[in-house]
């Protein structure tokens, strides 16, 4: 089982809203991504966490903030969001974050699609 | 910058051939080399791994790796339509200290013709 789940499938927000993409998987992992992904672009990295740290921030703006609550959930938290922020926002998990090939292997969600109107 | 280069496309081939899909990066260290397969507002889906030199074969799809040329390809035998879709060129590539992370090429578009 390679199940990465992702909620809601689909979010309209308005530039003052807040609200949380949610991630889960059961697989063991414990390194998460969250990737934002434009219409014809390829999966742009967002953040890392590995072992629930922060790992890696691809210098991305604080109106996200990412967490990790257990190494089972990562959540993504949006605030004051602009309308160039639409995008499908993907999260991914994979057995580690260094060491052996096969625990490199990244595992998608199928993405929430995020609107700010 | 380390960076992944793939050929835009669009690709266009006819069901049966076999479609040949290009992929250079530039990091000489980079170990691990991914192909994802995404469909039209679908999330990517996992094709390939590849971390030796020469070809690994599942089904109709092998991977090719040229770690001297920096250089990975992915070959579609027997293409279905099933099969249009873009295919994303991923390169595990060292952030700094024991830090990694996936670089992705911007991703050939396959087209295959019934």
């Amino acid at each position: 089982d390679t199940e990465v789940t992702q909620t809601p499938k689909h979010l309209v927000m308005g530039m003052t809203n807040k609200k949380s993409l949610k991630c889960e998987q059961h697989m063991g992992h414990r390194a998460m991504y969250w990737y934002k992904q434009k219409a014809k672009k390829p999966p742009e990295l967002m953040f890392v966490y590995s072992y629930e740290k922060l790992s890696i921030n691809e210098s991305v703006p604080s109106r996200f903030s990412p967490e990790c609550p257990n190494s089972s959930l990562l959540n993504l938290h949006l605030h004051a969001l602009q309308p160039e922020d639409s995008a499908l926002y993907l999260c991914a998990s994979s057995q580690g974050l260094a060491g052996g090939l096969a625990k490199n292997i990244q595992y998608f969600g199928a993405g929430t699609r995020l609107s700010v109107l | 910058q380390k960076e992944v280069e793939q050929n835009s496309g669009p690709l266009s081939v006819p069901e049966g051939a076999i479609a040949s899909l290009n992929c250079t990066y530039s990091d000489r260290v980079s170990q691990s080399f991914f192909w994802y397969r995404q469909y039209s507002g679908k999330s990517p889906e996992l094709i390939m791994s590849i971390y030796s030199n020469g070809d690994k074969e599942d089904g109709r799809f092998t991977a090719q790796l040229n770690k001297a040329s920096q250089y990975v390809s992915l070959l579609i035998r027997d293409s279905q339509p099933s099969d249009s879709a873009t295919y994303l060129c991923a390169v595990r590539i060292n952030s700094g200290g024991s830090n990694y992370k996936l670089t992705f090429g911007k991703g050939t578009l396959l087209t295959v013709n019934p």
